[in-house]
């Protein structure tokens, strides 16, 4: 298995208040992605970095920020919680763009009451 | 509007026969596609791929079939097992623009039954 971690793998937030979810890769993949998973809606690109500092925007980013500042780590931020935002997030790695098998996280799932 | 689709959110299958899983895209510039499984509690893990300049690709008891003319690519599981039961995601992507990014399916959820 990829070695890929997700933190929280659970959490429950009230709307307004911010979040961050995290995650950490030990694979020194170049390129690393945050989807979340709904009901009917498969998975939905939130965004997306092909390195340190370089990242874009998905299809669902509306409400949420990410930051790479090392290789390891992505973060997605949810500036401020809204209860449609309450979903299972998974992050994922892939070496290259050319290969395009990503591997994915275990998830967090996150509540917003 | 979605780009690829699993119009079977659902299907059912003996222990043993054929699992026929379908997905159909819109995207002509889509050279590269993927299926993956995922276990509920679990991130998804990619199953296997195919590339445009191909019309089959064959991993043990999985087969993917792609049907470039028709927009159109199938997962052939034989035999079932009912550890495949799980939901399957067909993916796909450009190579030539989008640093890699994969559009998804909405998942069909197969059960695979003694």
């Amino acid at each position: 298995d990829a070695g890929i971690t997700q933190s929280p793998r659970h959490k429950v937030t009230e709307t307004g208040t911010p979040v961050t979810l995290r995650c950490h890769q030990t694979e020194n993949h170049r390129y690393m992605y945050w989807y979340r998973q709904d009901p009917g809606h498969g998975l939905r690109l939130i965004h997306y970095s092909y390195g340190v500092k370089d990242t874009d925007k998905g299809e669902v980013s509306d409400g949420y920020s990410v930051s790479r500042s090392k290789t390891e780590d992505f973060l997605l931020t949810l500036e401020s919680a809204t209860s449609s935002q309450t979903s299972v997030y998974f992050c994922a790695i892939s070496e290259s763009s050319i290969t395009y098998e990503q591997y994915f996280g275990p998830g967090t799932r996150l509540t917003v009451t | 509007d979605q780009q690829v689709k699993q119009n079977s959110p659902s299907l059912s299958v003996q222990e043993g026969r054929i699992s026929i899983l379908n997905c159909d895209y819109t995207n002509s510039m889509f050279d590269y596609f993927l299926w993956y499984k995922k276990y509920p509690a679990e991130g998804p893990t990619f199953l296997i791929s195919i590339s445009s300049i191909k019309d089959k690709n064959e991993d043990g008891r999985f087969t993917v079939f792609l049907n470039k003319s028709a927009k159109h690519l199938s997962l052939h599981i034989v035999p079932s097992q009912p550890g495949d039961s799980a939901v399957y995601f067909c993916a796909a992507s450009d190579r030539g623009s989008t640093l890699g990014r994969l559009y998804f399916g909405r998942g069909t959820q197969l059960t695979v039954w003694p």
